[in-house]
């Protein structure tokens, strides 16, 4: 069972504003990842991180950023939020040992107006 | 320029029939390809892998086949249910320490009662 959690689910928001977009996982995995999707479009990923400290960005540019203070938790932060934002994010988190299989959370679908 | 093409965006099966999912990458380094199912409002969870070393990788009702001189993959579902209607994404990994992994834009699987 994949115990990772995003919130919010859904956030409507206004050009400008900052937004977090948070994201935890329970399971102890060192990596987790942010991947950005747009609708019928594959997810690309823009963060990913080895463990507590460690950020690296992904292959579609962003200009969110993210922090790894704690392994449970990998913050996704946009400073001024666009309607160019506008997406769904998903984060995911794997072991070192099986990275390659990835636990998603549900997903953050973002609007900004 | 996309990796990983999955170039059917929709599928439907008649349920008790094979479905078959198809997916062409184009970078050789892959060396480990894994199928993900999404259900609408969801995060992507994982169904199958394999790694570049075999052929042929098999998990109930879900068998995923890889030819290396082609740079194909597919993965059939036999027999298909219902609830096997979503979105399926195909995806590649280089492996090693980055473990990235490269999405296709998903092909969406109805099966029909």
């Amino acid at each position: 069972e994949a115990d990772i959690y995003q919130t919010p689910r859904y956030l409507v928001i206004g050009t400008g504003k900052k937004i977090t977009l948070e994201c935890s996982q329970t399971m102890g995995h060192d990596k987790m990842y942010w991947y950005q999707q747009d609708p019928g479009m594959e997810l690309h990923l823009i963060h990913y991180s080895y463990g507590v400290n460690s950020t690296e960005k992904g292959d579609l540019s962003s200009e969110s950023t993210v922090s790894r203070i704690r392994t449970e938790h990998f913050p996704l932060t946009l400073e001024s939020a666009r309607p160019s934002h506008t997406s769904q994010y998903l984060c995911a988190s794997s072991s070192l040992d099986r990275a390659a299989e990835a636990f998603f959370g549900q997903g953050t679908r973002l609007t900004v107006v | 320029d996309q990796q990983v093409k999955q170039n059917s965006p929709s599928l439907s099966v008649q349920e008790g029939r094979i479905s078959i999912l198809n997916c062409d990458y184009t970078n050789s380094m892959f060396d480990y390809f894994l199928w993900y199912k999404k259900y609408p409002a969801e995060g992507p969870t994982f169904l199958i892998s394999i790694s570049s070393i075999k052929d042929k990788n098999e998990d109930g009702r879900f068998t995923v086949f890889l030819n290396k001189s082609a740079k194909h993959l597919s993965l059939h579902i036999v027999p298909s249910q219902p609830g096997d209607s979503a979105v399926y994404f195909c995806a590649a990994d280089y492996g090693g320490a980055t473990n990235k992994l490269i999405f296709g834009t998903g092909t969406l699987l109805a099966v029909q009662p």
